[in-house]
């Protein structure tokens, strides 16, 4: 499985857009980016995936690079609501059946 | 709402005491989890089912036994457990356990070992 590095800790002003980037270096062409969310205390939240096109839905929309080694999930507009922490997960055959969930990176949004 | 229910939210036991956690999902989904969280820890794979048998158990021990007596419908039996499995157990549920299906989660039940 590919690992994936987050930042720690990312700060976003409430109305802004929130990007969260991830890299993952050693992704394989079958491997999918996921990101999921928690809010603390809570089940994680699932956001958006992808392959190799961006994907935008309600939540979010998620960039990945031409050459996949990374990808960057955007809030459009943050509201303290969005306060949580954001996790950005490979997911291939090789995982088997797991989510992988590392630190993640926590978002706090402020007024 | 996710589509997936898991009861209780909060449960203490004892030591020597036996319960079960339930976890029922709506989606029609094949595939079911449970996961554990604990503190300040990622979380941790235990079991899968697709289609009500069981494909992964990694590594937990024989105190936590899960049951899944139908698609919608996942039990985790716990007997003799320790204070140190106290933690947040999650139930999940996908499409099918492959990688392009996304999982959905409950809210979790907060377990405390005495």
């Amino acid at each position: 499985d590919a690992k994936t590095t987050q930042p720690p800790s990312m700060d976003c002003a409430e109305g802004r857009a929130a990007n969260l980037p991830c890299n993952h270096s050693t992704i394989s062409g079958n491997e999918y980016v996921y990101w999921y969310r928690q809010i603390h205390s809570q089940g994680p939240q699932y956001i958006i995936h992808g392959l190799k096109n961006n994907e935008t839905n309600e939540m979010a929309s998620l960039i990945i690079t031409e050459d996949r080694k990374s990808s960057t999930l955007i809030l459009p507009h943050a509201t303290l609501r969005d306060t949580a922490v954001y996790y950005c997960i490979v997911r291939g055959v090789n995982s088997g059946y797991a989510l992988n969930f590392g630190k993640g990176t926590s978002l706090l949004v402020t007024p | 709402e996710t589509g997936v229910t898991q009861t209780p939210r909060h449960l203490v036991m004892g030591m020597t005491n036996k319960k079960s956690l339930k976890c029922e999902q709506h989606l029609g989904h094949n595939a079911m989890y449970w996961y554990k969280q604990s503190a300040k820890k990622p979380l941790e794979l235990m079991f899968v089912y697709s289609l009500e048998e069981r494909v992964e158990n990694n590594s937990v021990p024989s105190r936590f036994s899960p049951e899944c007596p139908n698609s919608s419908h996942l039990f985790l039996h716990l007997h003799t457990l320790q204070p140190e499995d106290s933690a947040l157990y999650l139930c999940a549920s996908s499409r099918q356990p492959s990688p392009d299906a996304e999982a959905f989660f409950g809210q979790g039940t907060r377990l405390t070992v005495v």
